[in-house]
């Protein structure tokens, strides 16, 4: 049992690159988030999805897009990155509104 | 919209001791579960303990209990005896039960120990 699983664990992007990071769920839960935390801070949603085919805004989505097709997979995308966007980055999921169980990050840094 | 706030950046207790860690929160809704997250070096989140706002028994884990002050909004950590293993990065988090889906997280508390 994998449990939350992201890649890449580490990305070095240049100013104006894309990318899209992966997320996968083994648990058939039907909520996953998209979290960044920045240096010292908590965690701030990007997106989430309560269910294959809806997807909503969070807090700070702007830069970002997402899509869920199945109820496993939940990637996130970077179109034009920017060094703002250096984060890490945290997929989670759950069962409804219990507990969340989160992956173990992706690293990103944009120069 | 909802606000968590960790008013202890960093803690700090000596092994085998008992430290306490805050939270408050600030909801309108009546109906909510809380959290405590652990975030040690390997930047992993590991759930600490988990609480329904219906529930007035504080939840208890192992070392881990809360005092959790529904009319004060408040929802303190008391980690009991405290080991190397506990130093970490300890946020509080909160979503509401009915309404929304987002979860709110706090800004995190680093705990040291002190052997």
């Amino acid at each position: 049992n994998a449990g939350v699983t992201q890649t890449p664990k580490f990305r070095i992007l240049k100013i104006g690159q894309s990318m899209t990071l992966q997320c996968a769920q083994d648990m058939n839960h039907n909520y996953m988030y998209w979290y960044r935390q920045d240096p010292g801070m908590g965690l701030k949603l990007i997106y989430y999805s309560v269910g294959a085919g809806i997807t909503d805004k969070g807090e700070v989505p702007n830069g970002y897009n997402v899509s869920r097709s199945t109820t496993e997979d939940f990637p996130l995308r970077l179109e034009l990155a920017a060094p703002s966007q250096t984060s890490v980055y945290f997929c989670a999921s759950s069962y409804m509104k219990s507990e969340q169980y989160f992956g173990p990050g992706t690293r990103l840094t944009v120069t | 919209a909802q606000t968590v706030t960790q008013s202890q950046p960093e803690m700090s207790v000596q092994e085998a001791e008992t430290v306490t860690l805050s939270c408050t929160y600030d909801t309108s809704e009546s109906d909510y579960y809380l959290f405590w997250y652990k975030q040690p070096p390997s930047r992993q989140m590991i759930l600490v303990i988990r609480q329904e706002a219906y529930k007035q028994q504080n939840a208890t884990e192992n070392r881990f209990s809360v005092n959790f002050q529904k009319a004060a909004k408040s929802f303190s950590l008391k980690i009991s005896d405290s080991q190397l293993g506990d130093a970490a990065m300890y946020f509080c988090a909160y979503v509401a039960a009915n309404t929304g889906n987002q979860f709110y997280f706090g800004t995190g508390t680093s705990l040291t120990v002190i052997p």
